[in-house]
């Protein structure tokens, strides 16, 4: 299983674009790069998923080089609501996925 | 669908009680995980289970812990004898065709005094 690091702790003001950054050096071929959120007495909620290139959905972007060794979760225009533990997992869809320290996100008004 | 249910929401229990965690999956899914959250270890994978068979238990942290799964729409994690660093969030999760997206309960707050 690829191992992941991302920052501990990113601050953020309402409105802003924030990017969060996961390394993942080891990434094999067959591993996806999903990326789940966590709010404070929830379970995490998934966000996004991608393989290469550019993801988008109504929540946020995924972006991920030609090389696949890092990724970059993008949240437009952040709310108060966005506060949460940012998780990046890499790994294919047959093996289970390992959830690190993830980054907690914290937006100010 | 309601999601994942879990139940109870909390539970608060004398050391060497008997701890049963109750789960019930999405309708469909085939594949139920069983996790534990606290803040020095952070999430920790214990058990999963496809079309209710145990496939990895790894992460079952001793023989005071047991997991099962009777049919598709049910799964338990016991704790016998509970002990006071069992005291933890517990969470359910299942997913569809693999392990790539998973969809989470809200948890059990497990409390072992």
């Amino acid at each position: 299983l690829a191992k992941t690091t991302q920052p501990i702790s990113m601050d953020s003001y309402e409105g802003q674009e924030v990017n969060i950054t996961c390394s993942h050096n080891n990434i094999a071929t067959n591993d996806y790069i999903t990326w789940y959120q966590q709010f404070p007495s929830q379970g995490p909620r998934f966000i996004i998923q991608g393989y290469k290139t550019k993801v988008t959905n109504e929540v946020a972007s995924l972006f991920i080089p030609a090389d696949r060794k890092s990724s970059t979760l993008s949240l437009p225009r952040v709310s108060l609501s966005d506060t949460a533990v940012y998780y990046c997992l890499v790994g294919a869809h047959t093996d289970k996925l390992i959830f690190g320290t993830g980054t907690r996100l914290q937006v100010f008004p | 669908d309601a999601g994942v249910i879990q139940s109870p929401r909390h539970e608060v229990t004398e050391m060497g009680q008997e701890v049963t965690l109750r789960c019930k999956p999405i309708s469909g899914h085939d594949y139920l995980f069983w996790y534990r959250q606290t803040m020095m270890r952070g999430l920790e994978l214990l058990i999963y289970f496809n079309n209710n068979v145990p496939i990895d238990d790894s992460g079952m942290p001793e023989d005071r812990f047991s997991a099962k799964m009777p049919n598709a729409s049910f799964s338990t994690l016991k704790i016998q004898p509970s002990e006071p660093r069992d005291s933890a969030v517990y969470f359910c999760a299942s997913s569809f065709g693999g392990l790539g997206i998973q969809y989470f309960g809200a948890g059990t707050r497990l409390s072992v005094l």
